[in-house]
């Protein structure tokens, strides 16, 4: 079974709608992390948490919301989507601790199309 | 403030070929490096890294090469298989404790049989 999980794996929505993208790990990780990725282009980290009441804001945050509900889930709002919102979105976990390169474990990522 | 940019879009190779992808990065105080791999539908798989004390480090059939002088890194996959045909990532850690992980815009590897 996968490690990182996100649902839904595709999702077509319309402009102004509010989405909800779920990630979940079981590797009993602190950290996550939420990215997005458009065609030619690297991920670009949106948000991420380092435990449940530890959320910090990504390069590109503006239009997003997330809440870590648990150690193991951290999901991702678009409280009104716009069309250039469409994208990949990948979830992804890391130990804690102090270490500074904690490697991250990816999710399979979810399609998000805005209409 | 800091990127990492790759040098080509898209790599075709003949199977059994050697491959080399670049990459470039423009923080100089940058001082660990990731090559990811993705293959179509999946999210990005830790290939190797590379800390900025190191030249080279070599894995199985892939080498990463760091030139700080430069500012350049590359990624060499021996004996190229069509499994290794996906697209290529390198990233950096970006400064402070946070883990945030900074890309590049990505290689699309192509295995000819």
């Amino acid at each position: 079974d996968a490690d990182v999980t996100q649902t839904p794996r595709n999702r077509i929505t319309k402009t102004g709608k509010r989405i909800m993208l779920e990630c979940s790990q079981t590797k009993g990780h602190d950290r996550m992390y939420w990215y997005r990725q458009d065609p030619g282009l690297g991920l670009r980290l949106i948000y991420y948490s380092f435990d449940v009441k530890d959320i910090n804001k990504g390069e590109i945050s503006d239009g997003y919301s997330v809440s870590r509900q648990a150690q193991a889930k951290f999901s991702l709002s678009l409280e009104s989507a716009i069309p250039n919102q469409t994208a990949l979105y990948f979830c992804a976990s890391a130990v804690g601790g102090s270490g500074r390169y904690n490697e991250q474990f990816f999710g399979p990522g979810t399609r998000l199309t805005v209409l | 403030g800091e990127s990492v940019g790759l040098h080509l879009p898209t790599l075709s190779v003949q199977e059994g070929d050697n491959s080399i992808i670049n990459c470039a990065y423009s923080n100089s105080a940058s001082d660990y490096f990731i090559w990811y791999k993705q293959e179509s539908g999946k999210g990005p798989q830790f290939i190797i890294d590379i800390r900025s004390n190191m030249d080279k480090r070599q894995g199985q059939r892939v080498t990463v090469l760091l030139n700080k002088t430069v500012k350049h890194l590359s990624l060499q996959i021996a004996a190229t298989q069509p499994g290794d045909s996906a697209v290529y990532f390198c990233a950096e850690f970006g400064s402070g404790n946070t883990g945030k992980l900074i890309f590049g815009q990505g290689t699309t590897l192509q295995v000819k049989p």
